[in-house]
């Protein structure tokens, strides 16, 4: 079965970077494309970036461009999220998700909570 | 920016009830909505795909309609494991994906 676990959350001070990982199985990884969706506390759900299935584009949310970098390496099944010059306000619950076609959002992982905070 | 509101932002209800929510786009999205399901501590859960569409293995009660500005999502008998929280989500070819606010469903 579709399994999508994220790691490498936790607490990182203000202006620092953190790198985020979920790794993919029982999917053929490398023909989905891939998201990132976050989870402020108590709040709703906002996307962050995507990335196609071969790497050849990648878009992000206003909030976080230039900040974020979202990438993949489909010989390790496995997405990143690179989060630089992080702000209190990006603290969440990030997920990752799968697109099987137009931003169908079928599968997702169960979510790795960052706290930026000093 | 297309922005999405959701109505209303919670509703109490019955087992058994009719649960309908409304979603809305400020410009015409077409039918390029998906509608989630989130419970308390879980990820999100995929229901209704391009306005109308079934996820497979998605319980029947669940339906969604619309297109254009105006969608609706339907519960037709709550049951009490449809208590949750349930988003709409448009996605269109910038690419952006943008959440609703979501609708917060639980018991009368």
């Amino acid at each position: 079965q579709v399994q999508l676990v994220e790691s490498g959350g936790g607490v990182v001070q203000p202006g620092r970077s953190l790198r985020l990982s979920c790794a993919a199985s029982g999917m053929t990884f490398r023909n989905y494309g891939m998201h990132w969706v976050r989870q402020a506390p108590g709040k709703g759900l906002e996307w962050v970036a995507v990335i196609w299935y071969d790497g050849s584009n990648k878009y992000y949310a206003d909030s976080v461009k230039g900040r974020f970098a979202i990438s993949r390496d489909n010989s390790k099944n496995t997405l990143y999220l690179q989060m630089n010059s992080l702000r209190d306000e990006d603290t969440a619950v990030y997920f990752c998700a799968r697109d099987i076609r137009s931003a169908r959002l079928d599968f997702w992982g169960q979510g790795t909570p960052v706290t930026v905070s000093s | 920016d297309i922005q999405m509101t959701q109505s209303p932002s919670s509703l109490s209800a019955s087992v058994g009830d009719r649960v309908t929510i409304t979603c809305q786009a400020s410009q015409d999205i077409s039918n390029y909505l998906n509608w989630y399901q989130q419970k308390p501590g879980k990820a999100p859960k995929l229901l209704i795909y391009d306005a109308s569409n079934l996820e497979a293995g998605v319980p029947s009660r669940f339906s969604g309609s619309g297109s254009g500005t105006d969608f609706t999502f339907t519960i037709s008998s709550l049951q009490p494991e449809d208590i949750a929280t349930y988003y709409c989500q448009h996605y269109d070819n910038l690419p952006q994906f943008t959440f609703g606010p979501g609708t917060k469903v639980d018991f009368k």
